[in-house]
């Protein structure tokens, strides 16, 4: 399957700072990438679709002036966390849409996820 | 009703059985259904992809995808302690970039 990483795998942050995570895919060009947020116990909750080249798109009760994406070009994405509280410690995780072909299933690819803690 | 939907288990199974994962989707999800299989603390990993109707096998893995009943599910044979993990269920929408995941089924393989 194709590989996607993220950098970095964990961060440990104090209130108030802004974290930036890395999402690349590294071996397909993604056009599209997805950033999620996963709670410990809890089911995979979308955050925002990343479009190359344009502004990404929030699921609702999403803030988009605190998570700031920027999908630069077709490899790589970005997420950050501004002003980070305590309640924004969680498992975020990116992942990547294979081109759209004919006889694609136009698969999901998931990044290894960067743990978040703010204290 | 929610786009893709999963029992959240668990489901226990003994060591060499057969497990059996299903889901049902509305009909908002379209044609291409994928697996996910996610150990605790750790990010999802495609196990299978589906897109016509009726069987799929990959290894230990059959994908079986029924249209008209609007179920897929997911059957691991000689299952191991190594399979007990979340499975989560997911299809793509009309919209290439819309992929709708279930809340996953846990599984526990017995030794």
């Amino acid at each position: 399957g194709a590989v996607v990483s993220q950098h970095p795998s964990r961060v440990i942050c104090k209130s108030g700072t802004s974290v930036k995570i890395e999402c690349r895919s590294l071996d397909f060009q993604a056009t599209t990438m997805f950033w999620y947020r996963q709670f410990p116990k809890q089911s995979l909750m979308l955050m925002a679709t990343s479009n190359e080249g344009s502004k990404a798109t929030y699921e609702q009760g999403v803030e988009k002036d605190k998570f700031l994406i920027n999908h630069a070009s077709l490899t790589l994405s970005t997420l950050t966390v501004t002003s980070a509280h305590p309640e924004d410690s969680s498992f975020y995780i990116c992942s990547a849409r294979t081109p759209t072909v004919a006889s694609s299933y136009n698969e999901q690819f998931f990044g290894p996820g960067t743990r978040l803690t703010v204290l | 009703q929610k786009e893709v939907e999963q029992n959240s288990g668990p489901l226990s199974v003994p060591e060499g059985a057969i497990a059996s994962l299903n889901c049902t989707y509305s009909d908002r999800v379209s044609q291409s259904f994928f697996w996910y299989r996610q150990y605790s603390g750790k990010s999802p990993e495609l196990i299978m992809s589906i897109y016509s109707n009726g069987d799929k096998e990959d290894g230990r893995f059959t994908a079986q995808l029924n249209k008209a009943s609007q179920y897929v599910s997911l059957l691991i044979r000689d299952s191991q302690p190594s399979d007990s993990a979340t499975y989560l269920c997911a299809g793509r929408g009309y919209n290439f970039n819309k992929f709708y995941f279930g809340s996953g089924t846990k599984l526990n393989v017995k030794p």
